[in-house]
């Protein structure tokens, strides 16, 4: 009964390159959600999104970041043309319904940017 | 701007003493607050939590308070245990999935 599974577990670009994400929910969960962890800081919001549709990306950054979550596959967080800024933890969580159902997160990705 | 705060960075304990971590917040429109703790490489699980009509919750060595007119909340660990070792985050949301997150209070029971 695998939990939330993230990979890669570790991901180092150069400023202005593409950084893919890939989060897959707990098995009969269809509702997941994107947080960022900055240094020093708390996870912040950024996007929640059920199969096929965003629901609220109101954390997002307005460019350069997208998320996804196709019919078949992981949800995809996707940030093109990175900066050193973007370097944080960046973790999923997914949940069996929406509301207060508790949500369970993945390990995290770390990204570097050089 | 940060909603939720956790000002103590760090906190470390006798084992079987009692861990209090604390969590003051400004938006008075959260109505459920929860706890996380998080062990290195993994993600925050949930721990605790409170809605907030209540001033108490408790679930076996963990006890949470809240304080709406200080908008102050607290975590109780008694007695501390080595496993307790962790980061804990305080959580609130007023939306129902929208979390919050503090910053965290890294704590360390002492054998």
């Amino acid at each position: 009964n695998a939990g939330v599974m993230q990979n890669p577990r570790h991901l180092v670009r150069r400023r202005g390159q593409e950084a893919r994400l890939r989060c897959s929910p707990m098995k009969g969960h269809s509702h997941v959600y994107w947080y960022r962890q900055l240094p020093e800081e708390g996870l912040k919001f950024m996007v929640y999104l059920q199969k096929e549709n965003i629901i609220d990306e109101s954390g997002m950054p307005k460019e350069r970041f997208s998320a996804e979550f196709p019919k078949e596959g992981p949800s995809i967080l996707r940030i093109q043309q990175v900066v050193r800024g973007d370097s944080a933890a960046y973790f999923c969580a997914s949940s069996q319904l929406a509301g207060t159902d508790e949500q369970f997160f993945g390990p995290g990705t770390r990204l570097t940017v050089l | 701007d940060q909603q939720v705060k956790q000002n103590s960075p760090s906190l470390s304990v006798q084992e079987g003493r009692i861990s209090i971590l604390n969590c003051d917040y400004t938006n008075s429109m959260f109505d459920y607050f929860l706890w996380y703790k998080k062990y290195p490489a993994e993600g925050p699980t949930f721990l605790i939590s409170i809605s907030s009509i209540k001033d108490k919750n408790e679930d076996g060595r963990f006890t949470v308070f809240l304080n709406k007119s200080a908008k102050h909340l607290s975590l109780h660990i008694v007695p501390s245990q080595p496993g307790d070792s962790a980061v804990y985050f305080c959580a609130e949301t007023f939306n129902d999935y929208k979390l919050s997150f503090g910053a965290g209070t890294t704590v360390t029971v002492r054998a």
